[in-house]
């Protein structure tokens, strides 16, 4: 599968731990994204890189939660000191900027706070 | 501020019929409308899009359509088949993909 990668798929933790998510994405791809999706909703838009710039930043993401992509390709998310309301899939995307610039996700990590 | 309404939320049909679903957004700045598909657990899977330069564009069994000044898009699914069911979910964008805003989702079940 030559899609965005993400590991691991499921995660479970106890309030209060710290978590660390990855994503590969499709490796000619220059962006990368992350978003969150709670059941029932749309994805929400968190983060997003150019290479390993990080361009944006949602109000979402509170102080807990840092993103990285130190060599341009693959990112990680971390949320520390987890709360119950972290409790969501987090899907990764990634896209090749360009003229007709299309954005694909990944089969997403679902966290539970416990 | 950005927001995408959809509507309807949840859409029944019978097996050979069409399915639409509607999104309106706000923004007029907005120039990118992208359709994905949810099935349940996996990935959300781009279906369709459009840009603001085009009113309308079909794949197969697929369709988009774009209305700017009413600031609405719609997607309409012909000949409907069960593997068709799924959420359906349209955003919007600015400048290509990057900070996608999303619907509320549609979840279609088709009757065989």
């Amino acid at each position: 599968d030559t899609g965005v990668s993400q590991n691991p798929r499921h995660k479970i933790t106890k309030r209060g731990q710290n978590v660390t998510f990855r994503c590969d994405p499709i490796s000619e791809h220059n962006r990368l994204y992350w978003y969150r999706q709670t059941l029932g909703q749309g994805p929400e838009f968190l983060t997003y890189f150019q290479n390993e710039a990080q361009l944006e930043k949602s109000r979402l993401l509170s102080d807990r939660f840092s993103a990285e992509r130190p060599k341009g390709s693959f990112s990680t998310l971390e949320i520390q000191r987890t709360e119950q309301g972290d409790s969501a899939m987090y899907l990764c995307a990634s896209s090749y900027r360009g003229t007709y610039e299309k954005l694909f996700f990944g089969s997403g990590t679902q966290l539970s706070v416990l | 501020g950005e927001n995408v309404e959809q509507h309807p939320s949840t859409l029944s049909v019978q097996e050979g019929d069409s399915a639409v679903i509607k999104c309106t957004y706000s923004d007029s700045a907005s120039n990118y409308f992208p359709w994905y598909k949810q099935e349940l657990g996996k990935r959300p899977q781009l279906i369709i899009d459009i840009r603001s330069n085009v009113g309308e564009k079909k794949d197969q069994r697929i369709a988009v359509t774009l209305n700017k000044t009413a600031k609405h898009f719609s997607l309409h699914i012909t000949e409907t088949q069960p593997e068709d069911s799924a959420v359906y979910f349209c955003a919007e964008g600015k400048g290509g993909a990057q900070k996608l805003v999303f619907g509320q989702g549609t979840r279609l079940t088709i009757n065989p």
